[in-house]
């Protein structure tokens, strides 16, 4: 799948509930990205990180968190905090700093829906 | 942080024809421009880029140019097909760490 596995495609979240989105990539890529996306608003930069066991956050992360333990591996949570979490989150991976730079790869993405 | 414009936020354009969209970026120092691609429900697919050190860039009917002193980049896409319809982003890449700001898209239609 490119690369870059996200799970699962469709979640539906409760109020007050914390859900999960996973992203695995088997690029060995340093750096992974969380965007989300809603309709024409582009995408817009949750958190990354740029190496394992350290993140930063974008310019929306309010009631998101995430994790790096392992460089495969970058799982949002998107948290009770989060008062409109219904969106297209997406994540990606790039080459940074092992590698020439260029663009990102992305997973096909996680659509989220409050219930 | 870096910020990037683009326009326009929809085109249609008839077969055959020539599209053109436009964006603008924030920081001087961005030194790296893609476009992407995404079809509707599908990921963004890169589709070409450029880096600040050449001014333009041609991949087949897709072509990119770059104004570093105006600070905009311009995609072309020749000879429409209905297969180009989709949402376009730019992006550019700033003077702190490898991510990038995005555009906020343009739908672009191809009328057969």
């Amino acid at each position: 799948d490119g690369g870059i596995t996200q799970s699962p495609k469709y979640l539906f979240r409760k109020e007050g509930q914390n859900v999960t989105l996973s992203c695995e990539q088997n690029l060995n890529h340093d750096a992974m990205y969380w965007y989300r996306q809603d309709p024409g608003q582009g995408l817009r930069l949750i958190y990354y990180s740029q190496i394992v066991n350290d993140f930063q956050k974008g310019d929306i992360a309010e009631g998101y968190s995430v994790s790096r333990e392992k460089k495969e591996s970058f799982p949002l949570t998107v948290t009770s905090a989060q008062k409109n979490p219904t969106a297209f989150y997406l994540c990606a991976s790039s080459g940074f700093p092992d590698r020439p730079l260029g663009g990102y790869t992305f997973g096909s993405g996680t659509r989220l829906t409050v219930v | 942080g870096e910020n990037v414009e683009q326009h326009p936020s929809t085109l249609s354009v008839q077969e055959g024809d020539s599209a053109v969209i436009k964006c603008t970026y924030s920081d001087s120092a961005s030194n790296y421009f893609p476009w992407y691609k995404q079809e509707l429900g599908k990921r963004p697919q890169l589709i070409i880029d450029i880096r600040s050190n050449v001014g333009e860039k041609k991949d087949q009917r897709i072509a990119v140019t770059l104004n570093k002193t105006a600070k905009h980049f311009s995609l072309h896409i020749t000879e429409t097909q209905p297969e180009d319809s989709a949402v376009y982003f730019c992006a550019a890449r700033g003077s702190s760490g490898d991510k990038l700001t995005f555009g906020t898209g343009t739908r672009l239609a191809v009328r057969p």
